[in-house]
């Protein structure tokens, strides 16, 4: 079965910091993972994803997430983090037998402090 | 960039009533739709997907004659909540993807309708 796992509710963060937030997944097989951001009483936005290819994908607003094989790992990260990067992310993974479907993880609050 | 709208944006209703919620991709075809259901603070939770010009494929425990799923055109699904009642208030988010994508694509989000039943 596939799944992801983002094990922080929250992460902190000052404004110009660099950030964080961690993703873990289990597939069988390749896998191909996606972030999303979600602002309050809003849908999600796609952020990034990795198919093939380059470990470190770049994405939208400056964030990009690094795929481990080896650790299983998908993080998000971003530089210098900004207050409007406040918001839910959401991990998930492609089931690769229906890709219809796919897993999303707890969701991490990031919030960004000025 | 593709879009996904969703109406009403939120709505609140009487118990016992029906509540339809639309579903529209703007600017693409999309065969499939999803229905997703976010309780506060948790993640999303695949309610069923509706596959256009056939029925909808609903996810275990999720009761189809409870969250009727209509899918008629290649632009349009909706969802109706029979006889809502105050357990069904959520915040409720469709999907769509796009006609002939490969794996490689991404579901696009609507904004989301937050129903309140009272």
């Amino acid at each position: 079965a596939q799944s992801v796992a983002q094990p922080e509710d929250q992460v902190n963060v000052a404004e110009g910091n660099p950030l964080t937030v961690k993703c873990t997944y289990s597939v069988s097989g390749n896998p191909y993972l996606f972030w999303y951001v979600q602002y309050p009483n809003r849908g999600l936005q796609f952020l990034l994803k990795y198919i093939t290819g380059d470990n470190l994908v770049k994405g939208s607003y400056g964030f990009e997430a690094e795929f481990n094989k080896s650790q299983t790992s998908f993080h998000l990260k971003k530089p210098s983090a900004l207050v409007s990067d406040s918001a839910l992310y959401f991990c998930a993974v492609r089931d690769m037998t229906n890709f219809n479907k796919f897993y999303f993880g707890s969701g991490t609050k990031l919030n960004v402090k000025p | 960039g593709a879009v996904v709208s969703q109406h009403p944006s939120r709505v609140i209703c009487k118990s016992g009533t029906s509540v339809k919620i639309e579903c529209r991709s703007l600017d693409f075809q999309a065969t499939t739709m999803f229905w997703y259901r976010q309780f506060p603070k948790q993640s999303l939770m695949l309610m069923a997907t509706s596959n256009e010009g056939s029925k909808a494929t609903y996810e275990q425990g999720v009761e189809k004659d409870k969250f009727l799923i209509n899918h008629a055109s290649l632009t349009l699904s909706t969802l109706t909540v029979t006889s809502a009642h105050p357990e069904d208030s959520s915040f409720y988010i469709c999907s769509a993807y796009p006609e002939n994508a490969g794996g490689r694509e991404t579901q696009y989000f609507g904004p989301g309708t937050r129903l309140l039943v009272l």
